[in-house]
């Protein structure tokens, strides 16, 4: 079965703090994303990848950045995290290719205080 | 860039009324286009797809058309359920490098007995 696992469910980081979140993939898929869900805005695209050490800027890459070192992990980081980074994070990835289905982990919630 | 523009929610519905949630797009070329499902707590899922203009993606009884001249691709169901109550994500995925799959806002569904 279809694995993406995100390594917290529920986070809680001070501001400044640098913050990692991980998120790996069981099933050799080329493509990883992730996005950020907040109300009525619905799913922004922060960062994807698309091969290990490829990198490419979302919608709203500010104040993120990211790291594939491996093909089934691909982690987002906060470089100092501030109160508007409070949401919740979701992982996704895919085989390559415009037809294919992203699977999606079960997300973080972060809140920064 | 690529953009998707879906109503706005929240929806709310008797047991086995029609639904229809608007979904509309902007890309270069022709994209694949997706409906996500997120159940209450937990992660979204794809509902259904289509791939090329003038496919119909169905799954659960929901069906999509994809519509080039209209740049659509509105989801029905014809006869909703109470466990249909859910937020339902339009999503495009481009050609360019890496895929990228951009999401609309969301539209939250309630459906009530």
């Amino acid at each position: 079965d279809v694995k993406v696992t995100q390594s917290s469910r529920y986070l809680v980081k001070r501001t400044g703090e640098k913050v990692f979140l991980e998120c790996v993939q069981d099933m050799d898929h080329e493509n990883m994303f992730w996005y950020r869900q907040d109300p009525g805005l619905g799913l922004r695209l922060i960062y994807f990848s698309y091969d290990v050490k490829m990198k490419e800027k979302g919608d709203i890459p500010e104040g993120y950045s990211v790291s594939r070192e491996k093909k089934e992990r691909f982690s987002l980081i906060l470089e100092s995290a501030s109160t508007n980074q409070t949401s919740m994070y979701l992982c996704a990835s895919s085989p390559g290719g415009v037809n294919t289905e992203a699977f999606f982990g079960q997300g973080t919630r972060l809140t920064v205080v | 860039g690529d953009s998707v523009t879906q109503m706005e929610g929240p929806v709310t519905l008797s047991e086995e009324a029609f639904l229809t949630i608007n979904c509309t797009y902007t890309a270069t070329g022709y994209p694949s286009l997706f409906w996500y499902v997120q159940y209450p707590g937990e992660g979204l899922q794809l509902l259904l797809k289509a791939t090329k203009a003038d496919d119909k993606g169905s799954n659960k009884g929901f069906e999509a058309t994809y519509r080039k001249e209209t740049t659509s691709f509105h989801l029905e169901k014809g006869s909703v359920q109470v466990s249909d109550s859910a937020v339902y994500f339009c999503a495009l995925r481009g050609k360019a490098a890496g895929n990228k799959l951009t999401f609309g806002g969301g539209t939250r569904v309630l459906v009530k007995p």
